[in-house]
């Protein structure tokens, strides 16, 4: 059963910084895209960007570039969504999916990570 | 980027009659290899979205078969048989022909 379980609620402080996890199973983890959504409270969802988790390539959404870093370990099938300097504008819920390789879908997700950024 | 636009954004729907959310692209989805990729996802309140639809008119596993996809080039619609209260939710059209993949901006479906 193909599982992707990520890290639970955080809350930090402006200028922390944050890594949360997105730990998959059931499947070969190298050879599928993980990508990361954000859904901001009332919001709608938003692409931020994905990762190949075999050789790490990455890309970002041009909203997205530079604000955070993702990153995988192959050793443990983990992916990660990290900041190296929270803001306000941070706070959502975040969540990682799989992206089917033939049919270019979001067919499985993880149950999402919600982060408050407040002082 | 690609901008995805639904409509409506609200839908009140009276159980048991049908529903239809539209969503149009500002650029043709169709791929080289002469497929379209558009998917429609449904995210329940409190719960991670859900994969409903792929490659414009494909169920994914254990979707019942109420819930239908169509469209081609620029124009796509969801449409759900028969509306039960387990369908309220928030629901998104999603292209991944070009990258940055983008969302529609959502539609809520709520009972009358």
């Amino acid at each position: 059963e193909v599982q992707l379980v990520q890290s639970g609620e955080e809350v930090r402080e402006p200028g922390e910084s944050l890594k949360i996890s997105c730990k998959a199973s059931g499947y070969s983890f190298t050879t599928y895209w993980i990508v990361w959504v954000r859904r901001m409270s009332g919001k709608g969802l938003d692409w931020m960007g994905m990762i190949y988790p075999d050789n790490s390539d990455t890309r970002y959404s041009p909203s997205f570039q530079g604000q955070v870093t993702l990153s995988a370990d192959k050793s443990i099938s983990t992916a990660y969504l990290q900041w190296s300097s929270l803001k306000a504008s941070d706070s959502a819920t975040y969540y990682c999916a799989r992206l089917e390789r033939d049919n270019f879908a979001l067919d499985y997700w993880g149950q999402g990570t919600r982060v408050t950024v407040s002082s | 980027d690609i901008v995805m636009t639904q409509a409506p954004l609200s839908s009140p729907v009276t159980l048991g009659q049908p529903a239809s959310i539209s969503c149009r692209s500002s650029q043709s989805l169709a791929h080289s290899n002469g497929d379209t990729y558009v998917s429609w996802l449904q995210q329940r309140p409190g719960q991670p979205p859900r994969l409903l639809i792929y490659k414009v008119s494909n169920r994914f596993s254990g979707v019942p078969d109420r819930f239908s996809g169509s469209g081609a080039g620029t124009d796509f619609t969801l449409k759900i048989s028969r509306v039960e209260a387990e369908d309220v939710g928030v629901y998104y059209c999603m292209q991944p022909t070009q990258l940055p993949y983008t969302f529609g901006q959502g539609t809520k479906l709520e009972i009358k």
